[in-house]
C-alpha cells in the first residue's frame, strides 16, 4: 500500500497570510502519462470531504483561486495565498495511482 | 444539481450486519462510479471499494474483503453498502462518493471523488 504522510498536522492561520501544506507518498505517484496521481480534499467541520485539486495541480469546479496545488513524484504542497475564515478545515491528500486509495492523516487549518 | 442522498443513522450489535443507502440525483446513475469511504470518529479517511453501476462490478479494499459487499439497484437508481461481522471499531461515518473523471492527454481517464453524499453514521455498541 502506499503511504502517505503530511506536515504539519495542525497549522494555525491568520486571515489574509499565505499558508502551505506537505504532503508525501512512500512511492511514486508519477503515472506513465506524466501526470501524478494526487488529490487535495477540504473537510469543513461537520461537512462531508470536498474535492480541491486533483492530478496534483487542477483546481477542482468552483474552487477559489487562492487555491494551488504543485509538485511531482513523492513530494505534493497545498498553498493557500491568502487564507480566509471559511478555509478551516482539514486538508487531505489521496494517492490516486493504486485502486487502493490512500489518504494522508489530514492537517486541521485553524484561525488564530 | 448533482447530489448523494445516503440513508440516516443506524445502530447495531456487534457481530449483526448493516446496510447503508446512496441515492445520487442529478446525472445518469449507471455513467459513474460510487466509491464509499468511512471516517472512524476524530481519525481520517478510509477507502472501502467502489461499484460501477452499470455493471455492478465491484474493487474493495483488502481489509474489508470478506465483510463488505457492494451492491447497486438500477430500477430505483440506488447504490448500496453492506458490512457484516460489525465489531466496536466499525463505529464510523460512512460515505459515498462519485467518481468523476477527466480525459488527459486524449488517451487517459484521471478519476477523482467529486461529489459526496453528507454521510451515514452507523453505531455499533452492545
Amino acid at each position: 500500500d502506499i503511504v502517505m504522510t503530511q506536515s504539519p498536522l495542525y497549522l494555525p492561520v491568520t486571515p489574509g497570510e499565505a499558508a502551505s501544506i506537505s504532503c508525501r507518498s512512500n512511492q511514486s505517484l508519477l503515472h506513465s502519462n506524466g501526470f501524478s496521481y494526487l488529490d487535495w480534499y477540504l473537510q469543513k467541520p461537520g461537512q462531508s470531504p470536498q474535492l480541491l485539486i486533483y492530478m496534483a495541480s487542477n483546481r477542482a469546479s468552483g474552487v477559489p483561486d487562492r487555491f494551488s496545488g504543485s509538485g511531482s513524484g513523492t513530494d505534493f504542497t497545498l498553498k493557500i495565498s491568502r487564507v480566509e475564515a471559511e478555509d478551516v478545515g482539514v486538508y487531505y491528500c489521496m494517492q490516486a495511482l493504486q485502486t487502493l486509495f490512500t489518504f494522508g492523516p489530514g492537517t486541521k487549518v485553524d484561525i488564530k | 444539481q448533482v447530489q448523494l442522498v445516503q440513508s440516516g443513522a443506524e445502530v447495531r450489535k456487534p457481530g449483526a450486519s448493516v446496510k447503508v443507502s446512496c441515492k445520487p440525483s442529478g446525472y445518469t446513475f449507471t455513467g459513474y462510479y460510487i466509491h464509499w469511504v468511512r471516517q472512524v470518529p476524530g481519525q481520517g479517511l478510509e477507502w472501502m471499494g467502489w461499484i460501477n453501476p452499470k455493471s455492478g462490478g465491484t474493487n474493495y479494499a483488502q481489509r474489508f474483503q470478506g465483510r463488505v459487499t457492494l451492491t447497486r439497484d438500477t430500477s430505483i437508481s440506488t447504490a448500496y453498502l453492506e458490512l457484516s461481522s460489525l465489531k466496536s471499531d466499525d463505529t464510523a461515518v460512512y460515505y459515498c462518493a462519485r467518481r468523476g473523471q477527466r480525459l488527459v492527454l486524449r488517451t487517459y481517464y484521471y478519476y477523482y471523488m467529486d461529489v459526496w453524499g453528507k454521510g451515514t453514521t452507523v453505531t455499533v455498541s452492545s
